[in-house]
């Protein structure tokens, strides 16, 4: 148990689906990340949040949607996904003046 | 350009027997240094961090890394294996305050 929950665990969802991932971390940490992980492709840092300012976007499609209320909560907006977005996406955060990520345990998304 | 590779896609050990994992990093400045650990379908756990100080690093589970400034490289070791460390591997870098960069995981294989 790293602090870092996430839900749902699994989610599948169609193409014209619109649905939400959760992220909470309550240990007071300032940074929090999405990461995208699959199959054929190395962890892949999506977006990442510093004091609910998002401070980085790697490219990542508008069909995702990053949403970070406060430092303690961040949120993964779906909609019109493709197939080729399953994957395992994981959420993590960092303190401040600190460099680890801590990881929750992500969420299993398939699309059909 | 920050970069870690991991040269090891796969690697197959039997049990008991040494473990090392290479790592090396491409970074401008004197980084952070992570490893982590992930069992399928879960999320990434922190297994040891360089920081500064002593470049022998003990982390949980047994593992131990080396930080060897004049080869860029950050070896994970075990001396002795069990059936349960067979999980994928990541190296990470990183520095204060910033995002890390992991490698692409090598996945370690345990024979009886």
């Amino acid at each position: 148990e790293t602090g870092v929950t996430q839900t749902p665990r699994h989610l599948v969802m169609g193409m014209t689906n619109k649905k939400s991932l959760k992220c909470e971390q309550h240990l007071g940490h300032n940074a929090m990340y999405w990461y995208k992980q699959s199959a054929k492709k190395p962890l892949e840092l999506m977006f990442v949040y510093n004091f609910k300012e998002q401070t980085e976007n790697n490219s990542v499609p508008s069909r995702f949607s990053p949403e970070c209320p406060n430092s303690s909560h961040l949120f993964l907006h779906l909609h019109t996904l493709q197939p080729e977005d399953s994957a395992l996406y994981l959420c993590a955060s960092s303190p401040l003046g600190g460099a680890e990520a801590f990881f929750g345990q992500g969420t299993r998304l398939t699309v059909v | 350009a920050q970069s870690v590779t991991q040269p090891d896609i796969h690697i197959t050990v039997s049990e008991g027997a040494s473990l090392e994992l290479r790592c090396n990093y491409s970074y401008g400045a004197t980084p952070y240094l992570f490893w982590y650990v992930q069992s399928p379908g879960q999320g990434l756990q922190l297994l040891l961090k360089y920081f500064s100080g002593d470049t022998l690093v003990q982390g949980i589970k047994g593992f131990e890394a080396e930080f060897k400034r004049s080869q860029s490289s950050f070896n994970l070791r075990k001396p002795s294996v069990h059936w349960s460390d067979a999980a994928e591997y990541f190296c990470a870098v990183g520095e204060r305050d910033d995002k890390i960069i992991f490698g692409k995981g090598t996945r370690l294989h345990i024979l009886p």
